[in-house]
C-alpha cells in the first residue's frame, strides 16, 4: 500500500532563511512525487513534481524538491523563505500503474518576518 | 495546467438535508476525483467519477450517501446527503487527464457546515 509521512505538523523559518519540509513516501514501484500549497481558504495549487530523470525538481515559486530514493524521500525546499510563503503544504505519492494520489497529513509553514 | 470551478463556494445546512456540489472544467479530462478534507486534516478520496461509467467509491463511502454524476467530459456533480455536523468538510473537485504521470490539478473547494 502507498503511504506518505511529513513528520512535521509545522515548520517556523525566518524570513531570508532557507526552508525544507520533510517527505518520506512508501510505494511500489517506481513512484510519482507531488508537492502541492494550500493558502487559507483555498484550494490545493500545484508546486512541482518528479516522474523520471534529475533527482532535482524545480517548480513554482522558487520551491524546489530532491527525490532520494536510497532514503525514499522528497523534501521541499526554498534558499529564502518569505512571508507570503505561509501555508499548508502537502506531499503526495502515486504508484505505477493506476493507483490512487496518496497525501500525506500536511505541514503548516509559518514563515516570521 | 486545468482551470476548474466549483459551486457553490460555501454553505451552511441543516441536519437531515443534501447539497449538490458543482465542479466544471475549461476543457475536457478523462477523470475526475473528489476529496473530502475534514477540519485540520488531509485529503480523502471520496471517489473517481469517469464519463460514461458509475463512480468507484472508496472504502467507507458509499454511492447512496455520496451519489456522483458525470454527464459529460467538463462536468460532475458530488451531492451529500442526509447530511450530519460530521459532514462538515471542504469538499475538492481534482482532474488528470492522464492519471498515470500528469498532475491532478485541484478545484477551490467547497466548505460545508452543518448545524
Amino acid at each position: 500500500a502507498q503511504s506518505v509521512a511529513q513528520p512535521e505538523d509545522q515548520v517556523n523559518v525566518a524570513e531570508g532563511n532557507p526552508l525544507t519540509v520533510k517527505c518520506t513516501y512508501s510505494v511500489s514501484g517506481n513512484p510519482y512525487l507531488f508537492w502541492y500549497v494550500q493558502y487559507p481558504n483555498r484550494g490545493l495549487q500545484f508546486l512541482l513534481k518528479y516522474i523520471t530523470g534529475d533527482n532535482l525538481v524545480k517548480g513554482s515559486y522558487g520551491f524546489e524538491a530532491e527525490f532520494n530514493k536510497s532514503q525514499t524521500s522528497f523534501h521541499l525546499k526554498k534558499p529564502s523563505a518569505l512571508v507570503s510563503d505561509s501555508a499548508l503544504y502537502f506531499c503526495a505519492v502515486r504508484g505505477t500503474g493506476f493507483q490512487k494520489l496518496v497525501f500525506g497529513t500536511g505541514t503548516r509553514l509559518l514563515v516570521s518576518p | 495546467s486545468a482551470v476548474i470551478s466549483q459551486k457553490p463556494s460555501r454553505d451552511i445546512c441543516q441536519r437531515g438535508t443534501s447539497l449538490t456540489i458543482q465542479c466544471q472544467v475549461d476543457s475536457q479530462v478523462t477523470m475526475m476525483f473528489w476529496y473530502r478534507q475534514q477540519p485540520g486534516q488531509s485529503l480523502t478520496l471520496i471517489a473517481t467519477a469517469n464519463q460514461g461509467s458509475e463512480a468507484t467509491y472508496e472504502s467507507g463511502f458509499v454511492i447512496d450517501k455520496f451519489p456522483i454524476s458525470r454527464p459529460n467530459l467538463t462536468f460532475s456533480t458530488l451531492t451529500v446527503s442526509n447530511m450530519s455536523p460530521e459532514d462538515s468538510s471542504i469538499y475538492l473537485c481534482s482532474v488528470d487527464r492522464d492519471y498515470i504521470t500528469d498532475t491532478q490539478y485541484f478545484g477551490p473547494g467547497t466548505r460545508l457546515t452543518v448545524l
